[in-house]
């Protein structure tokens, strides 16, 4: 069975805090990674894709991939309060699998 | 009209009710798909359409039939459902025929089933 694995939380975070996500993988084909924010009854949005081993920066959102250790992350830095989401890791080979999510709350 | 939109946003059924989802992407995608969200579990696909393909997931019990006319349309026909079927189903397109591409969601339909 090829997994995401999160952390599911709540992870929570003083505003102005860095919040680190992380999201680790089974299938070593992976190719493309992602990162989607869901808001509390609304639907996922994308925020973050990464495709190569390293660091891709969007702003306050940095992710990390490192392939030879299966583990993508997604750092938020200067998290404020209407970064409080549930955060979706998903990756992709054959098809594209979800984590269950991370739950951050940041703190005013 | 912007984006993918879903239509009902919520619906409560019978277990022998006859209802359908619908789902209408304004992005010029390729591909559509319906995902199940039940709490704290992973996204679950259910079905995916593409422009030479329907993919369905084996683990998907007959009782929910997807239906796709063109490639802005999707639907999802639901029957003789159960109470474990209450969730959110969210239907997402993407640009790219493969079913990796970058999804953009509808806002979901909340199902409850009595």
């Amino acid at each position: 069975q090829k997994e995401v694995e999160q952390n599911s939380g709540p992870l929570s975070v003083p505003e102005g805090a860095i919040a680190s996500l992380n999201c680790t993988y089974s299938d070593r084909v992976s190719q493309s990674f992602f990162w989607y924010r869901q808001y509390s009854g609304k639907s996922p949005e994308l925020i973050m894709s990464i495709y190569s081993n390293g660091d891709k920066e969007d702003g306050r959102f940095t992710a990390q991939l490192n392939k030879a250790s299966q583990y993508v992350s997604l750092l938020i830095r200067d998290s404020q309060p209407s970064d409080s989401a549930t955060y979706l890791c998903a990756v992709t080979a054959d098809d594209m699998r979800f984590g269950a999510g991370t739950r951050l709350t940041v703190k005013p | 009209e912007t984006g993918v939109t879903q239509t009902p946003r919520h619906l409560v059924m019978g277990m022998t009710n006859k209802k359908s989802l619908k789902c209408e992407q304004h992005l010029g995608h390729n591909a559509m798909y319906w995902y199940k969200q039940s709490a704290k579990k992973p996204l679950e696909l259910m079905f995916v359409y593409s422009l030479e393909e329907r993919v369905e997931n084996n683990s998907v019990p007959s009782r929910f039939s997807p239906e796709c006319p063109n490639s802005s349309h999707l639907f999802l026909h639901l029957h003789t459902l159960q109470p474990e079927d209450s969730a959110l189903y969210l239907c997402a397109s993407s640009l790219g025929k493969r079913r990796t591409g970058e999804l953009f969601f509808g806002e979901g339909s909340r199902l409850t089933v009595l």
